[in-house]
């Protein structure tokens, strides 16, 4: 069975950091391209970052850039979302989703920027 | 940037409706649209892609059309379990990936 666990999210103030986590299972993880994507709270889906299967291929939405860096671990079978320096504007449940047709989904991991 | 324009925000309909949600997309994009399903707290899931290919498993009442920038989601005969927020995404652009506001469908 396909699952994708996420973990890390929290509180954390305006300017820290968080390193997000997206552990899977049940499929050849090294196989799969992955991205994270993200909704505020009563809002719609944002698409964040992409990593490509072999890690060599990776891009962000504008508001992430230079702020954000994702990362895979096939050894582990686990995507990461390393986050710096926070804003509000970055609250939200952050998903991790699989490969070319985001056929799964993760349950999510809420972060929560806030003073 | 390729902008996901979705109508409506939100209806209401009964059980056995039929519901059409639309999609238009700032420019062409080739078929290249995916529609999720949300219900609350939990994680969308995959309903269509290409516009119009049913992901395996899903109810043969959901379909999708359309070509160019025009697109949409029908449900023929509304289920209770159908109540719920809808998400088209386009994947033209890709890995860049947007998606439309959403349509959430309540009960009448």
């Amino acid at each position: 069975e396909v699952q994708l666990v996420e973990s890390g999210g929290g509180l954390v103030q305006p300017g820290g950091s968080l390193r997000l986590s997206c552990a899977a299972s049940g499929f050849t993880f090294s196989s799969y391209e992955m991205n994270w994507v993200r909704q505020a709270p009563g809002k719609g889906l944002e698409w964040v970052s992409y990593i490509s299967s072999s890690g060599s291929i990776i891009d962000y939405v504008d508001s992430v850039k230079g702020r954000f860096t994702i990362s895979r671990d096939s050894a582990k079978n686990s995507l990461y979302l390393q986050m710096n320096s926070l804003r509000a504007e970055d609250t939200a449940v952050y998903y991790c989703a699989r490969g070319s047709s985001w056929d799964y989904w993760g349950q999510g991991t809420l972060v929560t920027v806030s003073s | 940037d390729i902008q996901m324009t979705q109508s409506p925000s939100s209806l209401s309909a009964s059980v056995g409706d039929r519901v059409t949600i639309t999609c238009r997309a700032s420019q062409g994009i080739s078929n290249s649209l995916a529609w999720y399903q949300q219900k609350p707290g939990k994680a969308p899931k995959l309903l269509l892609y290409a516009a119009s290919r049913l992901e395996s498993g899903v109810p043969s009442r959901f379909s999708g059309s359309g070509f160019g920038t025009d697109y949409t989601l029908t449900i023929s005969s509304l289920q209770p379990e159908d109540f719920a927020t809808y998400f088209c995404q386009q994947y033209y652009s890709t890995p860049q990936r947007t998606f439309g506001q959403g349509t959430k469908v309540e009960i009448k």
